[in-house]
């Protein structure tokens, strides 16, 4: 059964910083990873998907990563601003059609 | 579009009562899925389906779960008789399998609190 494990649990830093979440799973039979974003008592946004045969996605100033042999996903962060503030999830499919394995998430705070 | 629609946003209910949550998935998508989110447990799937039909039910805690898509637009969670251990946030989401890709769209969730 896959595990998905999220290292830090909560981070804080200063507005300006680069950052870097981690995410590590246990399966590397993974279809796709997704990291999504969670604000207070909000929905899940959907930032970047990475596909198996990918190595990296970026998106403004988010690029995520995968390593599959080493079982792990990390999402920098450029630049980082107050609106960043939020819960970073990441999640691993081990195939297209099934359901998500979810990470605990890292609750980020950017301080102003 | 206008992504996942989950109604109600919100839901108080004393235990022993039937409870419904609704979901209308992103037109064209055929994968629904529905996920509960608790502080001990975090996101967990419950059920999914694939052209209205459930794929996986493995993540339904118990008998009182009972889950159905009667269309390719609607599916609807239904817990009888509640429990205040049910109480979570409620997410649906779909996919599509266009492109390869199964992102995972996310409703806004119903929020459950059984008293």
């Amino acid at each position: 059964k896959q595990e998905v494990t999220q290292i830090p649990a909560a981070l804080s830093v200063p507005e300006g910083e680069n950052l870097v979440l981690n995410c590590s799973f246990t399966d590397s039979a993974i279809y796709n990873l997704q990291w999504f974003r969670q604000d207070p008592g909000k929905g899940l946004t959907s930032l970047l998907l990475i596909q198996s045969s990918q190595r990296e996605q970026t998106s403004g100033r988010l690029n995520a990563s995968l390593d599959k042999s080493s079982g792990r996903s990390t999402l920098y962060i450029a630049a980082s601003q107050p609106g960043d503030s939020a819960t970073y999830l990441c999640a691993s499919t081990g195939g297209g059609a099934d359901g998500l394995t979810f990470g605990k998430g890292t609750h980020l705070i950017i301080q102003p | 579009d206008a992504g996942v629609i989950q109604s109600p946003r919100h839901e108080v209910t004393e235990m022993g009562q039937e409870v419904t949550l609704r979901c209308k998935p992103i037109s064209g998508h055929d994968y629904l899925f529905w996920y509960r989110q608790t502080m001990m447990r975090g996101l967990e799937l419950l059920i999914y389906f694939n052209n209205n039909v459930p794929i996986d039910d493995s993540g339904m805690p118990e008998d009182r779960f009972s889950a159905k898509m009667p269309n390719a637009s609607f599916s609807t969670l239904k817990i009888q008789p509640s429990e205040p251990r049910d109480s979570a946030v409620y997410f649906c989401a779909s996919s599509s399998a266009g492109g390869g890709t199964y992102e995972q769209y996310f409703g806004p969730g119903t929020r459950l609190t059984v008293t």
